[in-house]
C-alpha cells in the first residue's frame, strides 16, 4: 500500500508560472523526499527534508514539510518545458521501507 | 562516478517462467533498494540490502527474492512470473539507509 499521497493527479501551467505540488502521509517519518521521473524511467532525487526541518531550498525548489498535519508541499518557481514530469513524495519509515505516492502529472506548456 | 545500472532494460518472459534482474549500485554505495512501479502509479518497495544482508521487505510474496554482493551490486529473482508482475523493475542504491536514493533506468519486463 502507497503511504504519500499526491494532490493534485495532474497539474498544466504555462512556461514561467510556479507550479505546487502537496502531499499527504499517514504515519511518522524519519524524513520526506521528492522525486521527479521522465516518461517511464528512472527517478531522480530532488530534495530530501527531514521530520526536524520545516523548509528547504535548493534552486528552483522550495519544499515544505508540516509534521503536526503530516503533508509537504513541492514548490517550483519559474517553471519550464523541461520540467514537464511525474513528480513523488517518498517517506522514509522506520522498517527501511521508503514509500512512494502515485505521483503529480506536471505539464508546462511553452 | 558512475550511476547506477541495470540490466537487461528490455524482457519479455513467459508465464511461469523465472527471471532474474541486476543492479550495479553507485560507486561508494552500500545500501542498495528494488521497487516495482506498474504502469501509472507509484513505485512499490520490493525489499532492501545494507551491507549483503536483507534490510527490510514490502508485501511482496516469497517468489520474489535477492542478493546483496559485496560488491554491493545486486540481484532481484522472480519465479514462476505471473501475469501481473509486468512492471518498471527499479533499482535504487544509497550511501546508508536513510540518504537519497539515486536510481537506475529500469528494467521493463513483460510477463506473457
Amino acid at each position: 500500500s502507497q503511504q504519500g499521497e499526491e494532490d493534485p493527479q495532474a497539474l498544466s501551467i504555462q512556461e514561467g508560472e510556479n507550479a505546487t505540488m502537496n502531499c499527504s502521509y499517514k504515519t511518522s517519518i524519519n524524513n520526506l523526499q521528492w522525486y521527479r521521473q521522465n516518461s517511464g524511467r528512472g527517478l531522480v532525487h530532488l530534495i530530501l527534508i527531514r521530520s526536524n526541518e520545516r523548509e528547504k531550498h535548493s534552486g528552483r525548489l522550495r519544499v515544505t514539510l508540516d509534521t503536526s498535519k503530516k503533508s509537504s508541499s513541492l514548490l517550483i518557481t519559474a517553471s519550464r518545458a523541461a520540467d514537464t514530469a511525474s513528480y513523488f513524495c517518498a517517506t522514509d519509515l522506520d522498517n527501511n521501507d521508503m514509500r512512494f505516492g502515485a505521483g503529480t502529472r506536471l505539464t508546462v506548456k511553452p | 562516478e558512475t550511476g547506477v545500472t541495470q540490466s537487461p532494460t528490455h524482457l519479455i518472459k513467459t508465464r511461469g517462467q523465472q527471471v532474474t534482474l541486476r543492479c550495479s549500485s553507485q560507486s561508494g554505495h552500500n545500501t542498495v533498494s528494488w521497487y516495482q512501479q506498474a504502469l501509472g502509479q507509484g513505485p512499490q518497495f520490493i525489499f532492501q540490502y545494507y551491507r549483503e544482508e536483507e534490510n527490510g521487505r514490502g508485501n511482496f510474496p516469497p517468489r520474489f527474492s535477492g542478493l546483496q554482493f559485496p560488491n554491493y551490486s545486486s540481484e532481484l529473482n522472480v519465479n514462476a512470473l505471473e501475469l501481473d508482475d509486468s512492471a518498471l523493475y527499479l533499482c535504487a542504491s544509497s550511501f546508508g539507509i536513510r540518504a537519497g536514493y539515486t536510481f537506475g533506468s529500469g528494467t521493463r519486463l513483460t510477463v506473457v
